[in-house]
Order: structure tokens, then C-alpha cells, then sequence
């Protein structure tokens, strides 16, 4: 089942640049759109959503785009800092309301100092 | 700032024996979920729980498993007679039920069946 695929899994940027993370999703039926963050021994933690019916959702140095036709949604964080080293996961959900999340593969990002 | 609590951290048990993970959720929360991540691989949905019964399963979620909301802020997930490919970690989340659809995460109970 690989209906959510994030294919590099690491990153190395260096601080103060932008980091991208890149996510394809096959199912078109996805409405709803999450990146979360996760360090090791604990839990993911939500960073930022969107909706299908948006192209681009921004909150602080955190934006994702979605590009509905290619099927594919981007996180861009800007300026990078030391403590966003962490892996990264796309989520998307069925469609609106409490339903599961189907999740990528993760993408682990080191930022270099 | 509230948050998905739960217990134990570490379980290991031996396989074949029964074990009960806890979670509790945020307090204004009604829905609840776990999910696993086994190492080195994605994190797959369980079970989905809302109005005191289960609203969605996943096929791993077999009759091996159960959940339960024994009281107004615990939520578990049994695992009757555990196999060695149980092992993994185990994540409780929570979500509102006024469109917000963000689904908050515990930190994982981690199981080892051995």
C-alpha cells in the first residue's frame, strides 16, 4: 500500500536555507493534507495542514503547496534552524472529518550548523 | 498546553501473554485512535474509536485486538495473546469533533514481544 510516498528519505540542508520536502499521493480521493514532525522516542507532532481546496497554506516559517493534478505536496521551512532536525511525515485523510491518516514513509532532515 | 498521554513507555512481554496499552486523551476530545509503527516502517492506522464504539479498523486491527473506553478519560488497546511481529511502537491520538480534522499524537508506548 503506498498511496502516500515521501521517496527521499533524508535531507541535509544547511541552517538558514530553505528546506523542501516532497510527498506524492496516488489516491485522488484524498481531501485533507497534514505534515507532521516526529523525534526520536516520541510521538509525531503536527505542524501544518491543508485542504484540497488550497494551494498553498503558510503559518510562521512553515508553508505546504499542494498541486492537486500532479498529485504532489510540498512542506517548505525558511529560514531552517538546528532544531527542526527531525523526520518528517506526509499524512493525508479520505475526506473531510475524523477519518484515518494514511501516512508516507518519512523524510529524516538534518540541518547543518 | 493539553496533551495525548501514555502508558507504559516501555512494555516487553513474552509471547502469548495478553497486554493493555493506556492512553489518555485530550480532555475535550472525542475521537480516538492508534495506530503502530513498526521499525523502520511507516506508521499504519489501527482503529478508530468514537461514541463508545469503533468507527473504522484497518485489516491489522484483527481479533487479536480490542479497545475500550472504560471511563470518562482512559482509552486502551488489548492485545490478547501477543506475537513477535506485535513488536513495535504504539501511538494514541485524539481529535475535536468541530472540523477540526488535526489528530494530536501520545508518545508512543514502545512493545517488545519476545
Amino acid at each position: 500500500d503506498q498511496q502516500v510516498k515521501q521517496n527521499s528519505p533524508s535531507l541535509s540542508v544547511q541552517e538558514g536555507r530553505i528546506s523542501i520536502l516532497n510527498c506524492d499521493y496516488t489516491n485522488s480521493m484524498f481531501d485533507y493534507f497534514l505534515w507532521y514532525k516526529k523525534y526520536p522516542a516520541e510521538g509525531p507532532t503536527f505542524l501544518i495542514s491543508i485542504s484540497s481546496i488550497k494551494d498553498k497554506n503558510e503559518d510562521g516559517r512553515f508553508t505546504v503547496f499542494l498541486n492537486k493534478s500532479a498529485k504532489h505536496l510540498s512542506l517548505h521551512i525558511v529560514p531552517s534552524q538546528p532544531g527542526d532536525s527531525a523526520v518528517y511525515f506526509c499524512a493525508a485523510k479520505l475526506r473531510f472529518g475524523n477519518e484515518k491518516l494514511t501516512f508516507g514513509t518519512g523524510t529524516r532532515l538534518t540541518i547543518i550548523p | 498546553e493539553p496533551e495525548v498521554t501514555q502508558t507504559p513507555s516501555h512494555q516487553v512481554t513474552q509471547m502469548g501473554q495478553e497486554v493493555i496499552l493506556r492512553c489518555v486523551p485530550i480532555s475535550n476530545h472525542l475521537y480516538f485512535y492508534w495506530y503502530r509503527q513498526i521499525l523502520g516502517q511507516k506508521v499504519e492506522f489501527l482503529v478508530s474509536f468514537y461514541n463508545n464504539e469503533i468507527s473504522e479498523k484497518s485489516e491489522i486491527f484483527d481479533d487479536q485486538f480490542s479497545v475500550e473506553r472504560p471511563d470518562g478519560s482512559n482509552f486502551t488497546l488489548k492485545i490478547r495473546s501477543t506475537k513477535l511481529e506485535d513488536s513495535a511502537m504504539y501511538f494514541c491520538a485524539s481529535s475535536e469533533d468541530n472540523g477540526a480534522y488535526e489528530q494530536y499524537f501520545g508518545p508512543g508506548t514502545r512493545l517488545t514481544v519476545t
